[in-house]
């Protein structure tokens, strides 16, 4: 079974500056699906960020890019230039094949004025 | 497209009662999947579809049932409600067409409280 690890219950970050949501998940497959997802205080699901396991480079989408250690099984979510916007919380997931995506616990992250 | 809509948004239920949360798409999305989301729990999932005719449990699945007759519509049936079941509810679709790294699209959530 797979499982995703968040560690980080609550963080809290200056705007403008540099903020990195770390996860980390444990799968026996070679081949998979890594993907952050935020959930603003409307409580919409809105997909950040996905990534294939078998891509070595790391995506980006404009401020946001991730940092993905596959020997390490790690995926951090890294938001440059934070904007009171981005205040949310982020849930790491996983996915192989046509299983269901499995979440993280979540990350809630403020982003003081 | 409205894309996936889910109704209501907000729902008052007393211990044993029952009731239905609709959950449609129009996007001609074969895969569909239910969770519930609870305080420092993340989201859980409780059932899913992979098309029309074909449902599988998750890792949550007691108290819940679901159907799928159609491509559109993934209804979650509670047959007699818990307090236990007070939560946030979401539906979700994908194709599965291409594969797992298809984004999953997410309807707006039903908040659910159990008397």
């Amino acid at each position: 079974a797979q499982t995703v690890t968040q560690s980080q219950p609550e963080m809290s970050v200056q705007e403008a500056e540099t903020v990195t949501l770390s996860c980390t998940y444990d799968t026996s497959e070679s081949n998979y699906y890594l993907f952050w997802y935020k959930q603003p205080p409307s409580r919409q699901m809105i997909l950040v960020i996905r990534q294939e396991a078998y891509k070595q480079q790391n995506a980006t989408e404009n401020r946001f890019s991730v940092n993905f250690q596959k020997a390490a099984k790690s995926f951090s979510l890294k938001i440059s230039d934070s904007q009171l916007g981005d205040t949310a919380m982020y849930f790491c997931a996983s996915r192989r094949g046509n299983t269901p995506l499995v979440f993280g616990k979540g990350t809630r992250l403020s982003v003081i004025a | 497209n409205a894309g996936v809509t889910q109704t209501p948004k907000f729902q008052v239920l007393k211990t044993g009662q029952s009731m239905t949360l609709q959950c449609a798409q129009d996007m001609n999305h074969e895969y569909m999947s239910w969770y519930r989301q609870d305080p420092g729990m993340g989201l859980r999932l409780i059932h899913y579809s992979v098309g029309a005719g074909i449902t599988d449990q998750g890792e949550v699945p007691n108290g819940y049932n679901v159907s799928r007759s159609t491509t559109e519509d993934f209804p979650l049936r509670l047959l007699s409600a818990a307090p236990s079941q007070t939560s946030v509810y979401f539906c979700a679709s994908s194709r599965t067409s291409g594969g797992p790294y298809n984004e999953q699209f997410f309807g707006p959530g039903t908040r659910l409280t159990v008397l």
